[in-house]
């Protein structure tokens, strides 16, 4: 089936600096979601990507759909405390199996004040 | 605060045993989406029904089975239960029937199993 790779795994950052992860597939995805998920609680929208191409941002967090349409990325620019939690990427295929959302292994995020 | 329900937040039970997984959706939501999270596989999506009838399959085992009843709530039953079932599920809901930037998840059931 369908698999997502996402990295890095974890990061540990001061406060303040950029980060970036990124997904990649080996197939192609109609639409690109990132979300983050705090503990205890469960994954929570954060950007949606529809187009190959696209760059979309959300505050302090941009996001952009690769031409190939087989990976994504998610930067975080001037990180703070609260942006701690796992972020993950997940991908639809679209047509008839827009059901299936697949999602990567998720990159923990640490942030030091 | 989705709006999804999920009861009860933790569960802890013996292997071989069966329990009950609840979700509420969120008001005018019509699929349920049930998703299980496991450190080793991630998130894997199980099942959705749509308005009471089942429209999609996922991962799940025959051991598991899910209904959504006349007033949209779902329940996951999860039977025989094994060590290597004790994971987080998730229960997200939408208004339509594809699984898109509608979709809201629940703060998710933790099952451990002893």
């Amino acid at each position: 089936g369908q698999q997502l790779n996402q990295s890095p795994q974890s990061m540990f950052i001061q406060e303040g600096e950029d980060v970036s992860m990124n997904c990649t597939s080996s197939s192609i995805f109609n639409t690109w979601l990132w979300y983050k998920q705090d503990p205890g609680e469960g994954p929570v929208l954060l950007i949606a990507l529809y187009k190959a191409g696209e760059l979309t941002s959300n505050g302090r967090l941009t996001a952009q759909f690769g031409i190939t349409r087989k990976d994504s990325f998610l930067n975080i620019s001037a990180s703070i405390p609260s942006d701690v939690g796992i972020y993950f990427c997940a991908g639809l295929p679209g047509g008839g199996s827009n059901y299936k959302l697949t999602f990567g292994k998720g990159t923990l995020l640490t942030v030091n004040p | 605060d989705s709006g999804v329900t999920q009861t009860p937040k933790h569960l802890i039970t013996a292997t071989g045993q069966r329990v009950t997984l609840r979700c509420s959706p969120r008001s005018g939501d019509l699929s349920v989406y049930w998703y299980q999270q496991s450190l080793d596989q991630g998130l894997q999506f199980l099942i959705q029904y749509y308005n009471g009838e089942e429209r999609a399959k996922g991962n799940i085992l025959e051991r598991f089975s899910a209904q959504q009843f006349p007033d949209l709530h779902s329940e996951l039953n999860l039977s025989s239960l094994e060590l290597g079932d004790s994971a987080l599920y998730f229960c997200a809901s939408s208004v339509g029937a594809a699984m898109n930037t509608e979709a809201f998840f629940g703060q998710g059931t933790r099952l451990t199993v002893v």
